[in-house]
Order: C-alpha cells, then sequence, then structure tokens
C-alpha cells in the first residue's frame, strides 16, 4: 500500500501568513494527488485535484504543486475561515489502493 | 445544485449488520462512480468503498473487504454500503461521495461532492 506522510500535524500561523504543508508518497504516484479542507463538524470539501488543479469556485491564494513522491499545499496568505484540518489523498492505481494522509489541523496564532 | 444524504446510521452492537443509504440529487446520478468514505471519532479520512457508474465494478479497501457490500440502483438515484460482522473499529462518520469525473467508468480518485455523513456506533 502507498503511504502518505502529511507534515505538519499541526500548524499555528497568523492571518495573512504563507502556509505550507506537505505530502510524502512512499513511492512515485505521479501528479495523482488531492487536497481537501475539512472544517469542524462538516464534510470535506475539494480544494486541489491533479496536485495542481484548483478546483472551480476555489479562492486562488490555494494552490498545490508536485509531483512524484513530493507534494506541496500552500495558503498564500492566511484568512480567518481557513481554520481547518486540510488533508492529502492519492489515487495511484485502483480505488482499492486510495489514501488519505493524517491531516493537518491548521489554526490561527 | 448536487447533494447527497446519507441515512441509516445509528447503534449497532459487535457482529451485527446495518445498511446505509445516500440518495442523490442535481446530478445525473447513473453517469457517475461513487465513494464511500469513513472518520473514526477524532480520527482522520479512511477510504472504503468505490461502484462504476452501472455498478458493474465495486472495490474495497482491505479492512471491509468480505463484510461490506456497496451498491447502487440508478432508478432511484441511490447509494448503498451494506455493513455486517461489524466491528467497534467501524465506528465513524460514514460520508457518500461523488467522483468528479463521468467519463471515468470506474473513478477518477476524485471527490468533488460529499454528504454530510451519517454516524455508525459499534458497542453492545
Amino acid at each position: 500500500d502507498i503511504q502518505m506522510t502529511q507534515s505538519p500535524s499541526s500548524l499555528s500561523a497568523s492571518v495573512g501568513d504563507r502556509v505550507t504543508i506537505t505530502c510524502q508518497a512512499s513511492q512515485d504516484i505521479s501528479n495523482y494527488l488531492n487536497w481537501y479542507q475539512q472544517k469542524p463538524g462538516k464534510a470535506p470539501k475539494l480544494l486541489i485535484y491533479d496536485a495542481s488543479n484548483l478546483e472551480t469556485g476555489v479562492p486562488s491564494r490555494f494552490s498545490g504543486s508536485g509531483s512524484g513522491t513530493d507534494f506541496t499545499f500552500t495558503i498564500s496568505s492566511l484568512q480567518p475561515e481557513d481554520i481547518a484540518t486540510y488533508y492529502c489523498q492519492q489515487y495511484d492505481n485502483l480505488p482499492s489502493m486510495y489514501t488519505f494522509g493524517q491531516g493537518t489541523k491548521l489554526e490561527i496564532k | 445544485e448536487v447533494q447527497l444524504v446519507e441515512s441509516g446510521g445509528g447503534l449497532v452492537q459487535p457482529g451485527g449488520s446495518l445498511r446505509l443509504s445516500c440518495a442523490a440529487s442535481g446530478f445525473t446520478f447513473s453517469s457517475y462512480a461513487m465513494h464511500w468514505v469513513r472518520q473514526a471519532p477524532g480520527k482522520g479520512l479512511e477510504y472504503v468503498s468505490a461502484i462504476s457508474s452501472n455498478g458493474g465494478s465495486t472495490y474495497y479497501a482491505n479492512s471491509v473487504k468480505g463484510r461490506f457490500t456497496i451498491s447502487r440502483d440508478n432508478s432511484k438515484n441511490t447509494l448503498y454500503l451494506q455493513m455486517g460482522s461489524l466491528r467497534a473499529e467501524d465506528m465513524a462518520v460514514y460520508y457518500c461521495a461523488r467522483d468528479q469525473n463521468p467519463t471515468f467508468y470506474d473513478s477518477s480518485g476524485i471527490f468533488d461532492y460529499w454528504g454530510q455523513g451519517t454516524l455508525v456506533t459499534v458497542s453492545s
């Protein structure tokens, strides 16, 4: 199984800060990686797909990059409404093999 | 507007069974693969199962294979998850999610709409 190592597990930042989260795959997954945002008590929301494509309607301060085994998710200027847990998810191979990172909890400093 | 509404969660004893439903609206249900993803209390997301647009192909995580069955009724725009031999570790909020791309028969691997989730509690 492909393991996804997401870091950090938690992060505290100030409004306006640039925030970066990384996700490392245990093997090459090309660009088969998504990023989701989950606010407390809510369902996850797709933000970035295929490593770097912004989902329709998602603010442009969110971005993703990377390929192979190393991926980065960035919020260019943190807003109060961005407080949430963020997950990466790989989809290389069959659906039975899909896996999520362990999540990064983002808080306001 | 795309809507996915899960139901059927509740309290079940270890070893018991439960069937979850996900009612879909606002899109052509029969054109999209569908998925189940779960989240144990206070934990991260775990992929559970997928079904192709016409129900002809199904996939399961190893943790549920042989105990859970995914199915769909395209005439009723409804996705199901039949869960059996339930264990304490199956306790979670179960989300149904739509696959992003209708041109992918099996799955694009991208989940663009999610339901609000239904809680399954496994306890004696």
